[in-house]
């Protein structure tokens, strides 16, 4: 069965702390994602990557940093947290279709919810 | 302007009733359209891709029309399981980007008893 997890389901800082974010996938999917979700913004990307030690941004990357050191593990950075990141994060994983005629269902882990005081 | 735009509802309709939701995309080039269900607190799932002749699924029924760049999702004979939150999805496949997808904000459904 298809996996995502996420570290943390709730979380609690303040502002100016460093925050990681992890997210492990099982299925040896090449595409990681990071996303947010407030409400009435709908999902926005943050940050995606295609392989390990690669990165792209995504539509609201400023504030982030992602790390992928292996293929299983996509980590979300806050370098300084500010109460604006307050959200729901979520991480989703796809296979890569090299022929680009191939479209890999995106599969969600379950979001951590991120609150800066 | 937004890549996928759709009416964010709420619907809120009886057991058995017909629903349709619509969406539009920006982009001609897009290549690949889906519908993905949230239930509340949930992470997103797929629920069905959507194909250029239209698809059926059970109760379900997804329309595509290029020209108009418009997608569709009809329910017919709602469940009060169908509550949740439809998300329109499409794919645009450009260079390293393969896999990325952009997401309309949700339309809101709830099925009353």
């Amino acid at each position: 069965d298809v996996k995502v997890t996420q570290s943390s389901r709730y979380l609690v800082k303040r502002t100016g702390e460093k925050v990681f974010l992890e997210c492990v996938q099982d299925m040896d999917h090449e595409n990681m994602f990071w996303y947010r979700q407030d409400p009435g913004l709908g999902l926005r990307l943050i940050y995606f990557s295609y392989d390990v030690k690669m990165k792209e941004k995504g539509d609201i990357p400023e504030g982030y940093s992602v790390s992928r050191e292996k293929k299983e593990r996509f980590s979300l950075i806050l370098e300084s947290a500010s109460t604006n990141q307050t959200s729901m994060y979520l991480c989703a994983s796809s296979l890569w279709s090299s022929s680009g005629s191939s479209y890999y269902e995106q599969y969600f882990g379950p979001g951590t919810r991120l609150t800066v005081t | 302007r937004k890549e996928v735009e759709q009416d964010p509802g709420p619907f809120n309709v009886p057991e058995g009733a017909t629903v349709a939701f619509n969406c539009t995309y920006s982009n001609s080039a897009s290549q690949s359209f889906f519908w993905y269900r949230q239930d509340c607190r949930k992470e997103p799932k797929l629920l069905m891709s959507v194909y250029s002749s239209g698809n059926e699924d059970g109760r379900f029924t997804a329309q595509l029309n290029r020209a108009s760049q418009y997608i569709s999702l009809l329910i017919r004979d709602s469940k009060l399981s169908d509550s949740a939150t439809y998300l329109c999805v499409v794919n645009k496949h450009r260079g390293s980007t393969l896999g990325r997808l952009y997401f309309g904000r949700g339309t809101q459904l709830t099925v009353w008893p």
